[in-house]
């Protein structure tokens, strides 16, 4: 199946400072990309979706000035996390799907993001 | 919006089957989707069935669909140690998932 890959894997960073996590797809172009956030013990939930070469479209009430999403390619899209603070720390998950219309959505294994 | 509902931990013996149910209530979803999600890993796509059939077997993975009801079941059968997860149910159309809150499965040896 096609390998969505995410870096990094987990990462500590300094309440204030911003982290990016990189999503790409390595044997498929994606035309869109999602960005989940999962906190323990609990589901998915949407960020945003965002489109190679357009603005990301967020879900309410996630704010699009401290999390933001670039897709500049077909097989990159990276989701920065601005002033961390430590209610950020979470699991981040990214998934792609690719242009031919296929349905399926292929996860990257998930970064996970402590803010001390 | 759309809502999934599932039940949230389920221990089995290995060798046994085990069924994890999940709920939606999106009823123009055109595809359910099972993913298993190991300890700290992304989401594995495991199997999804369209909104017109009623069954799709894979293997060990069987997936039942009953659309009238909006229910959705995942039997594994002869369950192992290696399915040991936690299990989303997801439904949704041309890009937006909806998951539930999953179902965590614990496999007795």
């Amino acid at each position: 199946g096609a390998v969505v890959s995410q870096h990094p894997s987990w990462v500590i960073c300094k309440s204030g400072t911003s982290v990016k996590i990189e999503c790409r797809s390595l044997d498929f172009q994606a035309t869109t990309m999602f960005w989940y956030r999962q906190f323990p013990k609990q589901s998915l939930m949407l960020m945003a979706t965002s489109n190679e070469g357009s603005k990301a479209t967020y879900e309410q009430g996630v704010e699009k000035d401290k999390f933001l999403i670039n897709h500049a390619s077909l097989t990159l899209s990276t989701l920065t996390v601005t002033s961390a603070h430590p209610e950020d720390s979470s699991f981040y998950i990214c998934s792609a799907r690719g242009m031919e219309g296929k349905t399926e959505a292929f996860f990257g294994q998930g970064t996970r993001l402590t803010v001390v | 919006g759309e809502d999934v509902e599932q039940s949230l931990f389920l221990s089995v013996r290995e060798g046994d089957s085990s069924v994890i149910n999940c709920t939606y209530t999106d009823s123009s979803s055109t595809y359910l989707y099972w993913y298993k999600q190991e300890p700290g890993a992304g989401l594995q796509l495991l199997t999804y069935i369209f909104s017109n059939m009623d069954m799709k077997q894979d293997q060990r993975l069987t997936v039942l669909l009953n659309k009238k009801d909006k229910h959705l079941s995942l039997r594994i059968a002869d369950t192992q140690t290696g399915d040991s997860a936690i299990y989303f149910c997801a439904s949704g159309g041309d890009n937006r998932l909806a998951f539930g809150k999953g179902n965590q499965v614990v496999v007795i040896p």
